[in-house]
Order: structure tokens, then sequence, then C-alpha cells
């Protein structure tokens, strides 16, 4: 049962451009979400997060926007630098359950200069 | 050091060998936790510890996967008799607060021939 799909493997856009990266969810019992960034070879870095008391988060280029009723969420990254490229995974969470963290696949996003 | 340590960062093993994972938290963090990444797939949940709290085993995937975690500090998990699908990224996590961000190692590459 997987609760949290990227439905997305991957993503190519051009540097300076928008990325949007997808995640649907199917617990509407979660209300904490995540993204992480991960380069190969090293583990998950945490990038922005949003409370589903909220259904918008911005961090500088980073954006993420929860629609609730729809149970999906999503990353904007503008502008997109090639540094960015890298795999990105979604994460949910219910408070009973402390910090542990549900993800999704994982979508890789090339941005090419 | 700053950031949560696996070792060894690389592991190859026979089939029906025992292997010891080793995870060393970022220094006051009280929850940890053990994920694991198999090949094109995301980050499959293990177990949870937090504080002195009854661990959370709910995601080890059979008997032969064991944790134990020492105090707040260091962490162990254990595969005994290796099966080739245990062949994955093994990735440890750790938290602050109970419900806060993960922060994860670089991970330990398993390969089980």
């Amino acid at each position: 049962d997987q609760q949290v799909k990227q439905n997305s493997p991957s993503l190519s856009v051009q540097e300076g451009r928008i990325s949007i990266l997808n995640c649907d969810y199917t617990n509407s019992m979660f209300d904490y979400f995540l993204w992480y960034k991960k380069y190969p070879a090293e583990g998950p870095t945490f990038l922005i997060s949003i409370s589903s008391i909220k259904d918008k988060n911005e961090d500088g280029r980073f954006t993420v926007f929860l629609n609730k009723s729809a149970k999906h969420l999503s990353l904007h990254i503008v502008p997109s630098q090639p540094g960015d490229s890298a795999v990105y995974f979604c994460a949910a969470s219910l408070e009973t359950s402390g910090s542990r963290l549900t993800f999704g696949e994982g979508t890789q996003l090339t941005v090419n200069p | 050091g700053a950031g949560v340590s696996q070792s060894p960062s690389n592991k190859v093993t026979e089939k029906g060998k025992d292997v010891e994972l080793r995870c060393d938290p970022i220094s006051g963090h009280t929850a940890l936790y053990w994920y694991r990444q198999r090949l094109g797939q995301g980050l499959e949940f293990l177990i949870y510890f937090q504080g002195n709290s009854a661990p959370d085993k709910s995601g080890l995937p059979s008997d032969r996967f064991s944790a134990e975690r020492t105090g707040e500090s260091v962490s162990t998990l254990t595969i005994q008799r290796t099966q080739q699908e245990d062949s994955a990224v093994y990735l440890c996590a750790s938290s602050l607060l109970v419900a806060g961000v993960l922060y994860f190692g670089p991970g330990t590459r398993l390969l089980v021939l």
C-alpha cells in the first residue's frame, strides 16, 4: 500500500525555468509534509516542509503547495539551476507517529544548462 | 561530528552471513530511525527509537532484522542470515524533536552476493 506516490520518475528542465515536482498521498490523516533532496552517494537532506494547516510555504527559490482536498502537494523551484539536479523525495507524517516519515519513490530532476 | 555518521560506508557479504551496521546520531537528538532504499525505490521505514520508549519495530521486514540503541547514542542494525533481497542502502536518521525534521546519514551500501 503506497500511501505517498510520486508518479513522475524523472523530470528535465532548462536552467532558469520553473521545475514542478508533484506528489499525491492517500492517508487524509497525514498532517506534516516534507521535501528532501538526495545527491548520489549521499543521504537525503531536508529542503522544505509544510503543515496541514497551511496551503503554501516559501523559502527562497523553493515553494511547496498543499491541496488537502486533492491530497496533493507540489514543489516549485524557480529559477531552476544545474545544481538542483538531484532526486527529490516527498514525505508525510502523522503527529501520532512521531517523526516517522512515509516517503514517495522519488523524482530525478535534471536541470540542463 | 556535526552530522549523522554511519559505518561501514560499503559492505559486501555472502548470502547467509550476518552483518552489523552502525549509526552515530547527532548529539542530543533523542529520536533515531533506520530506513532502507532498494535500487530504484523510495525509502522504506524499518525501525524508530525515541528516548527510553519501546522502539517502533513495525517496519522490520522479517525476524532476521533487529536493532539496538544505547541510551540516546549509537545504534546498530543487525541482519542475520543475509539474503540477496537485503541488498540496499541502509540509511540512519536522527531528530531533535518528536515531530521534527529528520537528518540523514550518508548510508551503508549493502550488497549480498
